[in-house]
């Protein structure tokens, strides 16, 4: 699976967009861009995924550059329970082998939403 | 949708005692499932993939005879760390993805202390 790039962490206002991006400048054409969050002491929760398209739904919308080497998840109305540590994670979908459904998580990035 | 459920949520116990872990998938089945290991403040990692009515495959430098899966039934695999001792103290967490389009969910993690 490809490796991506994020920022260790970023700070954001209340009420603000928050902004997260991503690098994956080695994707391949069938490897997907998964996003997922961690609150402290709790498991990962998913947020969104994409292939090529901008995708949004009740939690987030994911902006996927038409070369498809970086991706920005973002939060549009950021509130202090967003709080987190964000992962940004590239994935076959389906694969099949012993590589099927699991998924690599690198550092995140720490995103601190302030008052 | 998507539920993943682990159980307990935190174990204290001495060291030489064996603890297992149950992870269930509430309202989907799971052919396979996955756990996962994180030390504070780090990232998760993969320790190995649980498949239902077959051996569970392990990643690199995880003891097989030490950290114990079984994949009984298609909602339920449980972990069970073997004569733990203090060095396994970890937050562990487990995973599952519901069949066609859908991305993988985690539980909640079970935070073990070993005395």
């Amino acid at each position: 699976d490809a490796k991506t790039t994020q920022p260790p962490s970023m700070d954001c206002a209340e009420g603000r967009a928050a902004n997260l991006p991503c690098n994956h400048s080695t994707i391949s054409g069938n490897e997907y861009v998964y996003w997922y969050r961690q609150i402290h002491s709790q498991g990962p929760q998913y947020i969104i995924h994409g292939l090529k398209n901008n995708e949004t739904n009740e939690m987030a919308s994911l902006i996927i550059t038409e070369d498809r080497k970086s991706s920005t998840l973002i939060l549009p109305h950021a509130t202090l329970r967003d709080t987190a540590v964000y992962y940004c994670i590239v994935r076959v979908f389906g694969a099949g082998g012993t590589s099927y459904g699991k998924l690599t998580f690198g550092q995140g990035t720490i995103l601190t939403v302030h008052p | 949708g998507a539920v993943v459920s682990q159980h307990p949520s935190r174990v204290i116990c001495k060291s030489g005692t064996s603890v297992k872990i149950e992870c269930r998938s509430l309202d989907f089945q799971a052919t396979t499932m996955f756990w996962y290991r994180q030390f504070p403040k780090k990232s998760l990692m993969l320790m190995a993939t649980s498949n239902e009515g077959s051996k569970a495959t392990y990643e690199q430098g995880v003891e097989k005879d030490k950290f114990l899966i079984n994949h009984a039934s298609l909602t339920l695999s449980t972990l069970t760390v073997t004569s733990a001792h203090p060095e396994d103290s970890s937050f562990y967490i487990c995973s599952a993805r519901p069949g066609g389009n859908q991305p993988q969910h985690f539980g909640d993690g079970t935070r073990l202390s070993i005395l």
